[in-house]
């Protein structure tokens, strides 16, 4: 069965502190992946995503996610978060034929609280 | 960006009655919108996908005579919650894409509370 699988459920973080949220995915077949973020009662925006070629993909506002295929994971990081990072961060995969036609899979979602 | 906008973004309604949600695509043809549910402190749990001028598809354990889907237009799909009771209370989103699009847009969702 497709699935994702979010391993944090609340991050705290400072800012400026480093962020790396985990996001591991079960499909049979070639994906594409992406991440969203979801700010406080404003609706789902795409942060970055990733379809083939290099696997480490550059998103908004400093975001970056990494594909290893062997490990079927797709992390996202940020080097020094900011109080505006404030917001929940969702993991999806789909199928690569399609395009935005293709139902999403999403993981439980990280909600990540940066304090001032 | 392509736009999607949600009509309500929120609604209040009483216990068996019904309540009719829009989404709509702005700026572009959606052949096809998703609907999703979302719990509090929970992921997006799909609900069905509607390709326009064809019947829904709904996720197993989703009950289509209650949640009525209706994609009439390139531009609209509309979800109906059918005598609605407290337990269908929650935020419902909808996406719309096409097979140009190399993502799904979102709507803003509409948050129902049945009394």
């Amino acid at each position: 069965a497709q699935s994702v699988s979010q391993h944090n459920h609340h991050v705290i973080l400072s800012e400026a502190a480093s962020l790396e949220l985990g996001c591991n995915y079960s499909y049979g077949g070639t994906v594409n992946l992406f991440w969203y973020v979801q700010y406080p009662g404003q609706h789902l925006q795409l942060l970055l995503k990733y379809f083939s070629g290099d696997p480490l993909v550059k998103g908004i506002k400093g975001f970056e996610a990494e594909f290893i295929k062997s490990k079927f994971s797709f992390n996202l990081r940020k080097p020094s978060v900011q109080w505006s990072d404030t917001a929940e961060y969702f993991c999806a995969v789909t199928s690569n034929y399609g395009g935005a036609t293709n139902k999403l899979i999403f993981g439980t979602g990280t909600l990540l609280a940066v304090q001032p | 960006g392509a736009v999607v906008s949600q009509h309500p973004s929120r609604v209040i309604c009483k216990s068996g009655t019904s309540v009719k949600i829009e989404c709509r695509s702005l700026d572009f043809q959606a052949t096809t919108m998703f609907w999703y549910r979302q719990f509090p402190k929970k992921s997006l749990m799909l609900m069905a996908t509607s390709n326009e001028g064809s019947k829904a598809t709904y996720e197993q354990g989703v009950e289509k005579d209650k949640f009525l889907i209706n994609h009439a237009s390139l531009t609209l799909s509309t979800l109906t919650v059918t005598s609605a009771h407290p337990e269908d209370s929650s935020f419902y989103i909808c996406s719309a894409g096409n097979s140009v699009l190399e993502t799904q847009y979102f709507g803003p969702g509409t948050r129902l509370l049945v009394l």
